[in-house]
């Protein structure tokens, strides 16, 4: 299947600050990636759609501005959270598939927020 | 509005025993379902994946059983092993690329010896 990569795999933060996330494609290109966050023992709810070349969709009750993505190449999205707050602490995913039906997830990232 | 059900949340099996997970779906529209093994502190894998078309697909220790009239689709992990205690999520999604996955609320599976 396809690999999907995440940096970095933790980061802890100062409220306030911003953090970036990488998620890169390493064996296909992707138009298209998402971005999901998980909270403990809770599903994946999807936050948005990020588009190569073009503005990310989000999903409803998403904070675009909060939430930043830019998918700057094929093989490339990041999603940056903007100050952050403590109740922004979750486990980040993003997934990538490329022309093919499947999604294929990176390890995530675990975000904590002191 | 959920619009993948799945049951049961949690659930213990012994060593050498069935695991059954079952799932439901609203959107007819759907037309790819996936499952994923999640670790703790890892991204879900691809664990198998069906069709519509197909009744029933196995892989391995892991059978995907789908009734399309019934909106329902399940998957059996035979001959249970400590090693399959994880978090499964049942998924639907359409196909043709570039599709975002909707995930039932995850199963977390104890398979004790």
């Amino acid at each position: 299947g396809a690999v999907v990569s995440q940096h970095p795999s933790r980061v802890i933060c100062k409220s306030g600050t911003s953090v970036k996330i990488e998620c890169r494609s390493l064996d296909f290109q992707a138009t298209t990636m998402f971005w999901y966050r998980q909270f403990p023992k809770q599903s994946l709810m999807l936050m948005a759609t990020s588009n190569e070349g073009s503005k990310a969709t989000y999903e409803q009750g998403v904070e675009k501005d909060k939430f930043l993505i830019n998918h700057a190449s094929l093989t490339l999205s990041t999603l940056t959270v903007t100050s952050a707050h403590p109740e922004d602490s979750s486990f980040y995913i993003c997934s990538g598939g490329g022309q093919g039906d499947t999604q294929y997830f990176g390890p995530g990232t675990r975000l904590t927020v002191l | 509005q959920q619009q993948v059900k799945q049951s049961p949340q949690s659930l213990i099996v012994q060593k050498g025993g069935i695991s059954i997970i079952n799932c439901a779906y609203e959107n007819t529209a759907f037309d790819y379902f996936p499952w994923y093994q999640q670790f703790p502190g890892k991204g879900p894998a691809l664990l198998i994946a069906i069709r519509p078309d197909v009744s029933e697909k196995k892989e391995g220790r892991f059978t995907i059983s789908f009734n399309k009239s019934a909106k329902q689709f399940s998957l059996h992990i035979m001959d249970s092993q400590p090693g399959d205690s994880a978090t499964y999520f049942c998924a639907a999604s359409y196909s043709g690329g570039y599709q975002k996955v909707t995930f039932g609320i995850g199963t977390k599976l104890q398979v004790i010896p």
